[in-house]
């Protein structure tokens, strides 16, 4: 069965300093992996998406995410954390082989400090 | 294009009643999934459905259920609400099936809270 670990349930960073947030995953076949944020009281928006090419995915607003597959992780990085970056971030694998079903982690909550 | 909606935004049920939600997908899109958030158990896939058809269903009773209709519109129905229903409902459209390279897109969601 696959599955999404996010290691950290709160992150707090200063106003431009840089952002890691780490996703380890456990999948039995090639995984597509996502990162999703979710602002207060609204949906879910697609930040980046790896699907085996690029190991090194490059998403909206200066977020990015390097899929290493020998540690089966996908942090997502940001150099310089800006005050809307505050949200809640997610990630999501999905695997054919697991009923080509989306699993989230937990979530991970940003906080930025001015 | 409109992005995806959801009706209502807001709810409010009782024990033991049943409660219908709707999702209009972004135009041309022909899957729908639907997902129940809860802090306690985080995101949780429910079901998708790809030209009016399930194509896939997460680990939920029976009585979570849904249908899709020809111009792809969903709803999602919850019979027998419990207290453990309470949640926000998210609606996620995309052009093919969720788990291909097609981006997800999602609705601002339904409140759902059962007294």
């Amino acid at each position: 069965a696959q599955s999404v670990t996010q290691l950290d349930s709160h992150v707090s960073v200063s106003e431009g300093t840089p952002v890691l947030l780490r996703c380890n995953y456990s999948s039995s076949y090639s995984p597509s992996l996502f990162w999703y944020v979710q602002h207060p009281n609204k949906g879910l928006q697609l930040l980046l998406k790896y699907t085996s090419a690029a190991t090194l995915v490059k998403g909206i607003n200066g977020f990015e995410a390097e899929f290493k597959k020998s540690e089966t992780s996908f942090h997502l990085t940001k150099p310089s954390a800006h005050m809307s970056d505050a949200a809640e971030y997610f990630c999501v694998v999905s695997d054919r082989n697991a009923g080509n079903m989306l699993t989230f982690g937990g979530g991970t909550r940003l906080m930025v400090k001015p | 294009k409109a992005g995806v909606t959801q009706t209502p935004r807001y709810l409010i049920k009782t024990r033991g009643q049943q409660v219908t939600l709707s999702c209009s997908p972004i135009s041309g899109h022909r899957s729908v999934s639907w997902y129940q958030q809860t802090p306690g158990q985080g995101l949780q896939f429910l079901f998708e459905y790809f030209s009016e058809t399930q194509r896939n269903k997460g680990n939920f009773p029976g009585r979570f259920s849904g249908r899709q209709f020809s111009n792809s519109r969903s709803e999602m129905n919850v019979s027998t609400l419990e207290l453990g229903d309470s949640a926000l409902y998210l609606c996620a459209s995309s052009p093919g099936l969720a788990w291909t390279t097609d981006t997800q897109y999602f609705g601002p969601g339904t409140r759902l809270t059962v007294l």
